[in-house]
């Protein structure tokens, strides 16, 4: 399976909000409703801030949705903060027991 | 709190085998799948192994297949990978991290694996 697609970078102002797209096929992202998102800082574990496509794990903060139309997912940061600055990964179910991950995203907050 | 802790990488030749360990605390380690994943500079994430609960049944991605083992010891809550005739082109930063309901709840920092003359 080929990897998910994402921007290498995007960057926002504080306060502004953006939105970073993930495209895949319709053997993965199209497929299943499996997409989550991961947050990470470089030397540091990566962190889950989105699964199933929109759903927020206890403790993450509001400002982050998540959204899918057909073959391709987006994640959203409302209210971009400095603490927002990291590497952002999608990932979706495959089938077989398979993940497919994106290529990832740098978020750059001005 | 949860924490996956990886160790056991470095430099290693080509051909040579090396063990990684991923040590987890803070949660029931065996409710949760156990994945190796890796990142190449440049590259996507790639998942190269994975183990069920109970250590009984394993997958391999194709690139790996053959010569990666992945283990786990649930009495002492570890994950292993065991990399037998590396390669340069598995040069990279190895994750440990634990799967519920399709989605990679927690994950360690990182181990990096340099394959090299």
């Amino acid at each position: 399976q080929s990897a998910l697609t994402q921007p290498a970078s995007v960057s926002g102002s504080p306060g502004q909000s953006l939105t970073i797209s993930c495209t895949g096929s319709s053997r993965d992202v199209g497929s299943y409703n499996l997409v989550s998102w991961y947050q990470h800082n470089p030397g540091k574990a990566p962190k889950l801030i989105i699964y199933d496509v929109t759903k927020r794990p206890s403790g993450v903060s509001a400002r982050f949705s998540g959204f899918k139309s057909g073959n391709t997912a987006s994640l959203t940061i409302s209210g971009l903060q400095a603490e927002d600055e990291a590497d952002y990964y999608c990932c979706s179910y495959g089938g077989g027991s398979t993940y497919v991950f994106g290529t990832g995203t740098k978020v750059t907050v001005l | 709190e949860v924490d996956l802790v990886e160790s056991g990488g470095g430099l290693i030749q080509p051909g040579g085998s090396l063990r990684l360990s991923c040590v987890a605390s803070g949660l029931t380690f065996s409710n949760y799948y156990m994945y190796w994943v890796r990142q190449i500079p440049g590259e996507a994430l790639l998942s190269v192994a994975r183990v069920n609960g109970d250590g009984s049944a394993t997958v391999y991605s194709d690139s790996v297949q053959g010569r990666f083992t992945i283990s786990r010891d649930n009495a002492k809550n570890t994950l292993y990978l065991q990399m037998d005739s590396l390669r340069v082109e598995d040069t990279a930063t190895y994750y440990c991290a634990g799967e519920t309901y399709f989605k990679f709840d927690y994950w360690g920092q990182g181990v990096l694996v340099t394959v090299s003359s």
